[in-house]
């Protein structure tokens, strides 16, 4: 079965900093990664996605991921933070084939200090 | 246009009523789920459809029942609410047969009083 472990709860970085969220994942196949943003009373928010390719995946705001099959690992990075990042961050794993349905990892909430 | 649209967004009930919450996609995908937010925020999958047929029916008790009338629409009845069912539930959807991800809807909150 495929799990995900998003090993940071909270994590507080001042506007402007660095920032790397951990994920791991455990899937037997290749998997299809994601990354999802939750505002307060929001909905999911895609960031990105990995299907194949490029290791290295770009998406909105200014975020991009590194997926390493060797570390089971897809962090997410941004080089300065904004503000207006601050929300609940969710690492998923898709089934290849089937129905595609996602896990999550237990998310991190991200504070940002003015 | 909204691509997933719930509703309703805000649900209080008392226990042992039944309700409902209804799924609209206009993305023209395939398949649909239903996906559970719990209070400390964990996102667990319930249910999907593809092509209106039930593909994933997780441990879920059988007081929920979804229903599609067709591929746009994916409704979740639940039968004797519960003050444990109280939670966001969450409508997606996505096309199998395309590397694209799941669109969500807003979420519903559901109160059970």
């Amino acid at each position: 079965a495929q799990s995900v472990t998003q090993p940071d709860i909270h994590i507080t970085v001042s506007e402007g900093a660095s920032l790397e969220l951990r994920c791991n994942y455990s899937y037997g196949a290749t998997p299809y990664l994601f990354w999802y943003v939750q505002s307060p009373g929001q909905g999911l928010q895609l960031l990105l996605k990995y299907f194949s390719g490029d290791t290295l995946v770009q998406g909105i705001k200014g975020f991009e991921a590194e997926f390493k099959r060797s570390q089971s690992s897809f962090n997410l990075r941004k080089p300065s933070v904004h503000w207006s990042d601050a929300a609940e961050y969710f690492c998923a794993v898709g089934a290849s084939g089937s129905a595609r349905q996602l896990t999550f990892g237990s998310g991190t909430q991200l504070t940002v200090l003015p | 246009d909204t691509a997933v649209s719930q509703t309703p967004k805000y649900l209080v009930t008392q226990m042992g009523n039944d309700k409902s919450i209804k799924c609209e996609q206009n993305l023209g995908h395939d398949t649909m789920y239903w996906y559970k937010q719990d209070s400390k925020k964990f996102l667990k999958i319930m249910f999907s459809y593809n092509n209106k047929e039930l593909i994933i029916n997780e441990t879920v008790p059988n007081r929920f029942s979804p229903k599609s009338p067709d591929k746009a629409h994916l409704n979740l009845h639940i039968n004797s609410l519960e003050l444990g069912d109280s939670a966001v539930y969450f409508c997606a959807s996505t096309q199998l047969d395309r590397n694209t991800e799941a669109f969500f809807g807003q979420g519903t909150r559901l109160t059970v009083v």
